[in-house]
């Protein structure tokens, strides 16, 4: 598969927990970066490397792997982040990159 | 400031060429790779190309591989789109990015406002 697949939509209410999932194959020997697109916006890095959160990204943002799923968690969900995420990684090639299918965050 | 900034969109007709340009600013431009990604209208974002921080090495989808190039001059701190048999389909915002491209990883974190393409008769 050359895909990565996300859930499109989720909810979560202010200052609760959002988990959201990245599935491919090619998790599984490539790391997984995360991007934070508000609307109109250009996207943010707000995890590299599976795990590492970029200099002025909150704390409450973290990443994890396992297999052949990459997650990203915001923990205590602001209101700032009700934004589209969207995972990314090197295909099986290794020869190109894909981006995730995207999941909508929406904070209650 | 930390800043790229993109330039070259507008409208083409379906089958013509255009070229994109990157200017960076603010950081150690060849020290990084560079990344062009586009989003369609209403769409995801789509990772489009990519090349090495010093330019040696390129990287392209299967939905753009032909038909666009991607280069860099070091010495202007300019990243470069040639786009050529443009498709509706091409019609997009297009990003550049900068970033890092590791064996096991790669992440981009510095990131354009974008530039409009848009491909019609």
């Amino acid at each position: 598969s050359s895909e990565l697949t996300q859930d499109p939509a989720v909810s979560v209410a202010l200052g609760q927990t959002v988990r959201i999932t990245c599935q491919g194959d090619f998790l599984r020997n490539y790391y997984a970066s995360w991007y934070q697109q508000r609307p109109g916006q250009a996207p943010v890095l707000v995890i590299y490397n599976k795990d590492n959160r970029p200099s002025g990204i909150p704390d409450r943002f973290s990443g994890s792997s396992s297999g052949n799923t990459a997650s990203l968690t915001i923990t205590g969900a602001q209101a700032e982040d009700e934004a589209d995420y969207y995972c990314n990684s090197r295909d099986t090639s290794g020869n190109q990159f894909v981006f995730g299918t995207g999941t909508k965050v929406t904070v209650l | 400031e930390v800043q790229l900034m993109e330039s070259g969109g507008g409208l083409i007709q379906p089958g013509g060429s255009l070229r994109l340009s990157c200017a960076a600013s603010g950081f150690s431009f060849s020290n990084f790779a560079m990344n062009w990604v586009r989003q369609a209208p209403g769409k995801g974002l789509e990772w489009v190309s990519a090349i090495s921080a010093s330019g040696a090495t390129t990287y392209s989808a299967d939905s753009v591989k032909g038909r666009f190039t991607i280069s860099r001059d070091n010495s202007q701190n300019t990243l470069y789109l040639q786009m050529s048999s443009l498709r509706a389909e091409d019609t997009a915002v297009y990003y550049c990015a900068g970033g890092v491209i590791g064996y096991y990883y790669s992440y981009m974190d510095v990131w354009g406002k974008g530039t409009t393409v848009t491909v019609s008769s």
